[in-house]
Parts: structure tokens; sequence; C-alpha cells
């Protein structure tokens, strides 16, 4: 258990909805990523904040979003959803802004759009 | 554009050793790091190399050249429960964090 908590696990809905992953990491880190791993993919970085504020910005497309909130949890959100948004959305959250990447996943959320 | 390189799959037999490559191209770099995913699972931290040399960690090791842009992991003492995908990772001066497709390691008995 990494100590980082990712809810839902698995969410099931149709093209065009709006859904939101929720983030809570490790007590102490101030460092949230956000990940999406298709099928046979490797890791996409999509976002980074850091105590509140954005850090870094990946692969992430307009329909998606995220923010970090006063408590340190996090949020993605994604909207119109299309049928390649089907993936694993993981999180993960680090002490330190940069420099060393020991980065901690949480246990992900499987994301299907039928 | 930014790339980091790693075989596919990589196959080895029980109680041996093996090695997994990383090649990578960025706009700067801080640092090189290794996950190792089971299937269905998340990644989980291996190793990072900061500075150019030799990192070990238990049966695992991983080494970084700045200078020719590329790093490895060893593995050794292979155990079936070592069976799994290895990625690479760096965080380039842009802040963004790229991550290798993976490779895939397949132990045999």
């Amino acid at each position: 258990d990494s100590g980082v908590t990712q809810t839902p696990k698995h969410l099931i809905t149709a093209t065009g909805q709006r859904v939101t992953l929720r983030c809570s990491p490790r007590s102490g880190d101030l460092s949230v990523y956000w990940y999406q791993q298709s099928l046979d993919q490797g890791l996409q970085f999509l976002i980074q904040y850091y105590n509140g504020e954005e850090r870094a910005k990946g692969n992430i497309l307009e329909r998606f979003s995220a923010q970090q909130f006063p408590d340190l949890h996090s949020e993605l959100n994604l909207s119109s959803l299309e049928l390649g948004d089907s993936a694993l959305y993981f999180c993960a959250s680090s002490v330190a802004v940069a420099g060393g990447q020991t980065q901690y996943f949480g246990p992900g959320t499987r994301l299907t759009v039928l | 554009g930014q790339s980091l390189e790693q075989p596919s799959e990589v196959t080895a037999v029980e109680g041996a050793i093996v090695q997994i490559n990383c090649t990578y191209q960025t706009s700067g770099f801080y640092g090189l790091s290794w996950y190792q995913q089971h299937d269905g699972g998340a990644p989980t931290f291996l190793s990072y190399n900061g500075l150019d040399g030799l990192e070990e960690t238990g049966r695992f090791s991983s080494f970084l050249s700045r200078s020719d842009s590329y790093g490895y992991l060893l593995l050794q003492e292979l155990q079936m429960k070592d069976s799994a995908s290895y990625f690479c990772a760096v965080r380039a001066s842009d802040d963004k964090i790229i991550f290798g497709k993976g490779t895939r390691l397949h132990i045999l008995p």
C-alpha cells in the first residue's frame, strides 16, 4: 500500500459524459501527478500540482482539467468523453516539487467509455 | 521530440541476471528513475539516478551515463515474481515527466 488513494476504482460511462476522478496523496506529500495509461501503452504524464498550484503540464487534452484543493487532494475532470479516453488513470504523489523523482502511485481508476 | 527508448521485451532465466537499457532524448535532464509494474497493478518506484554511476538497492541496481544519455536497470538473482513491466522515466527541463513505453520481462523457470 503506497498510501495514495484513488476513487472510484472503476467507472463506466457513455460518450459525451463528464466524470471526476479523485486522489488523496500520501500524508505530507505536496505534489500530485496525474497519468493516463492506455492498453499496452506506457504512462502518459498529464499534469502536476504542487501545494495547490499547477506545476507542470503534459499531454493533457483541453477536455480534461484538474485541480488541487487546500487539503491537498486532487481531482481530474474529464468531459465530452470519447471512446479513446478509456484507460487507467493513475495519481501519484511525492514530497518534493521536482528533483529526486520518487513518486508513489495510487491503485488507479479504470475508466471505460461506451 | 522528447523520447525514451527501451526494449519492448526481455526474457531471462530464473536465478540469472538481466539488464534493461534506456536511452533518452530530452530537453534538459533531472535524473532517471525506474518503476516496476505488475499486470493489473500500479507502478512502484525502484531506483533513481541523479548523477553518473551505479546505485544499488538489494537485488536491483541502476546505472546512469549522462554523457551518453543512457542508463540501465540491472536485476540479479531473478525470481519469478520479478516478471513485470519496467519503465524508465525522466523529468525534462520543462518539468514534463516522460516515461518509456516499458520493457516486459519474462522469466523462465
